[in-house]
């Protein structure tokens, strides 16, 4: 079956400007969750959605959102970009909220200029 | 709160040598514990996990155990490939926060023919 599918692989923004990530999880995989990959910070969670609802958040500042929809892909979103958002966004699935094994995506790369 | 510390790499082995990762761990609960691997380019893959204290997870040759009393999860592999060459990362899930993995901060294994 198809894995996690996060789309676009690679971005370039200018700093200021918004960007809307997606990841389609694995069929019938109900729970997203997003994370940040820098090489200063390493793998860092943004969030988790399970049900179309958000069960968890790290600590980023209210900028970095997201949502999930009833197929459950999901979406996160960074507003007024700054040059430090630039990273790997990766997203994993799993199969329900709490379940120990998850499916990553290959990320987005996301660059800000 | 939960955190992960892994040794410091990047670790360079020759090929048919012995592996060894070292992670310790603090939790306030009772985590589960994994190992994920990311070779260039790509995404985390789970290489093995562990949910309670003395199980032993394994999976390709890689092998790694979990102690309570040490609150440790290294990773062994008695016999490397240059295919391993990617950077390992060590992880916890905690009920108690959220069931979110919290990273180590990675090792880049290098393998030489």
């Amino acid at each position: 079956k198809a894995g996690v599918t996060q789309t676009p692989r690679y971005l370039i923004k200018t700093r200021g400007q918004q960007v809307t990530l997606s990841c389609s999880p694995i069929s019938g995989h109900r729970s997203v969750s997003w994370y940040q990959q820098t090489p200063g910070q390493g793998l860092q969670f943004l969030f988790e959605y399970f049900s179309e609802t958000q069960r968890n958040k790290g600590n980023f500042p209210g900028r970095f959102s997201g949502r999930q929809f009833s197929n459950s892909r999901s979406e996160m979103n960074v507003s007024t970009l700054e040059l430090g958002d630039s990273a790997l966004y990766l997203c994993a699935s799993s199969l329900w909220t709490g379940d120990t094994e998850a499916f990553f995506g290959q990320g987005t790369r996301l660059t800000v200029v | 709160g939960d955190s992960v510390t892994q040794m410091e790499g990047p670790v360079t082995l020759s090929e048919e040598a012995f592996l060894t990762i070292n992670c310790t761990y603090t939790a306030t609960g009772y985590p589960s514990l994994f190992w994920y691997v990311q070779y260039p380019g790509e995404g985390l893959q789970l290489l093995l996990k562990a949910t309670k204290a003395d199980d032993k997870g394994s999976n390709k040759g890689f092998e790694a155990t979990y102690r309570k009393e040490t609150t440790s999860f290294h990773l062994e592999k008695g016999s490397v490939q240059v295919s391993d060459s990617a950077v390992y990362f060590c992880a916890l899930s905690d009920e108690s926060s959220g069931d979110k993995l919290t990273f180590g901060t990675g090792t880049r294994l290098a393998v030489r023919p």
